[in-house]
């Protein structure tokens, strides 16, 4: 069946460290993920589109790499900082799942000063 | 540009009951979506509205429904309430849809149900 997992574990960091986040999937052949961030009691916000035949998208602090040989997508937060605190979904679909943008549970980032 | 509008903010039913929820979209966009968030499955699609027209549709129950109007904005109804339906019900917006056009969604900030 498709799966898409993150750590369910929350990840806590020191400020000014670099954050890494997983996102693995199987049984999809996605055209493109996506990485949402989520405070408590909010909808998410999306942060950065990356597609197929890119390997690594930045934004700022921000980088994004997919590896669709591996499956999995690597979401980094270089100089974290506390109001970087929040919850980092990722996001995908498949070709055949037009509509339809499948989550993963979640990794919660809490970033210490 | 307003964001997302949802409402209400905050709901609480007893079982049995029944519950609409309303979704206003970012003016232009035509595609609703609208997606259920609970601590344990994390965020499920229900449903997503474009042109009025249901276009997909997630593993959820027939006590799940929805419907989008001219206007696009949304509405989701949930009949005979259970215990499980408590939950946070985001809707999202976007011009075309996630997966035809590669877009981004766009959330609101959702409506937490209790379900007593």
């Amino acid at each position: 069946s498709q799966k898409i997992e993150q750590n369910s574990e929350a990840l806590n960091i020191q400020e000014g460290k670099t954050a890494t986040l997983t996102c693995n999937y199987t049984n999809y052949s996605p055209a493109y993920l996506q990485w949402y961030r989520q405070d408590p009691g909010r909808g998410p916000v999306f942060l950065l589109l990356i597609r197929e035949n890119e390997k690594e998208k930045r934004k700022e602090r921000l980088k994004v790499t997919f590896d669709t040989t591996l499956k999995q997508s690597l979401f980094h937060i270089t100089a974290s900082q506390p109001a970087d605190s929040a919850t980092y979904l990722c996001a995908l679909h498949g070709s055949s799942n037009t509509g339809k943008l499948i989550f993963g549970q979640g990794t919660t980032l809490q970033v210490k000063p | 540009k307003a964001g997302v509008t949802q409402t209400p903010r905050y709901l609480i039913k007893t079982r049995g009951q029944q519950v609409t929820l309303s979704c206003s979209p970012i003016s232009g966009h035509r595609s609703v979506s609208w997606y259920q968030q609970t601590p344990g499955q994390g965020l499920q699609f229900l449903f997503e509205y474009f042109s009025e027209t249901q276009r997909n549709k997630g593993n959820f129950p027939g006590r799940f429904s929805g419907r989008q109007f001219s206007n696009s904005r949304s509405e989701m109804n949930v009949s005979t309430l259970e215990l499980g339906d408590s939950a946070l019900y985001l809707c999202a917006s976007s011009f075309g849809g996630a997966g035809a056009t590669n877009e981004k969604l766009f959330f609101g900030s959702g409506t937490q149900l209790s379900v007593l």
